[in-house]
């Protein structure tokens, strides 16, 4: 099987801007969450999306949001890009929702915002 | 609230020498706890994950934990080191219904001739 796909692997961008991030499960996956990994904050959770509805919420402002597709692909939206907002985003899947279920990395996102 | 605390955030061993990296959390219910390895510019593999069904779990690539429900530790080991165990290492936690993982600051793992 293939394993998590993100895209695009990386990305500058300058503040102000918006970006959409895209992530592929594995297939038969039906949990996406999201993650942000930074020198300063390390890894930190930011959403999980289940059967295409928000199932959990990381502690992040608005302008991070996400959504789920019915084919189980996600994308995640940053608006309104800030210099902190500079990044590895790594998305992970699992087969379903649960603090026992075994999430899957993708190799992630690297943003930097200028 | 859940949390893990790392001891260490660099760790370096000789190649073939023991491998310790330590792992204690906080959780006011049962946990569960996972340990992720980083390489250089990837993401993360799961090298092993404690459900309840056994305190010693075997993972890949030789490594294993303990869970030790009184020291509130999953402490990774393995026997012998490995150049190309080089990276950083992740203890992290769920509990209750959530997905979400909790994941401590890291330990990078250097290994030395």
């Amino acid at each position: 099987k293939a394993g998590v796909t993100q895209t695009p692997r990386y990305l500058i961008k300058t503040r102000g801007q918006q970006v959409t991030l895209s992530c592929s499960p594995i297939s038969g996956h039906r949990s996406v969450s999201w993650y942000q990994q930074t020198p300063g904050q390390g890894l930190q959770f930011l959403f999980e999306y289940f059967s295409e509805t928000q199932r959990n919420k990381g502690n992040f402002p608005g302008r991070f949001s996400g959504r789920q597709f019915s084919n189980s692909r996600s994308e995640m939206n940053v608006s309104t890009l800030e210099l902190g907002d500079s990044a590895l985003y790594l998305c992970a899947s699992s087969l379903f929702s649960g603090p026992q279920e075994t999430q899957y990395f993708g190799p992630g996102t690297r943003l930097l915002v200028l | 609230a859940q949390s893990v605390t790392q001891l260490g955030s660099h760790v370096s061993v000789s190649e073939g020498a023991l491998v310790l990296l330590r792992c204690n959390y906080s959780s006011s219910v049962p946990p569960y706890l996972f340990w992720y390895v980083q390489y250089p510019n990837q993401g993360l593999q799961l090298l092993l994950k404690y459900t309840s069904a056994a305190t010693l779990v075997k993972g890949i690539n030789g490594f294993e934990a303990e869970f030790k429900k009184s020291e509130t530790s999953f402490h990774l080991t393995k026997p012998s080191a490995h150049m190309s165990d080089a990276a950083e290492y992740f203890c992290a936690v769920t509990t209750g219904t959530a997905s979400k993982l909790t994941f401590g600051t890291g330990t990078r793992l250097q290994v030395t001739l």
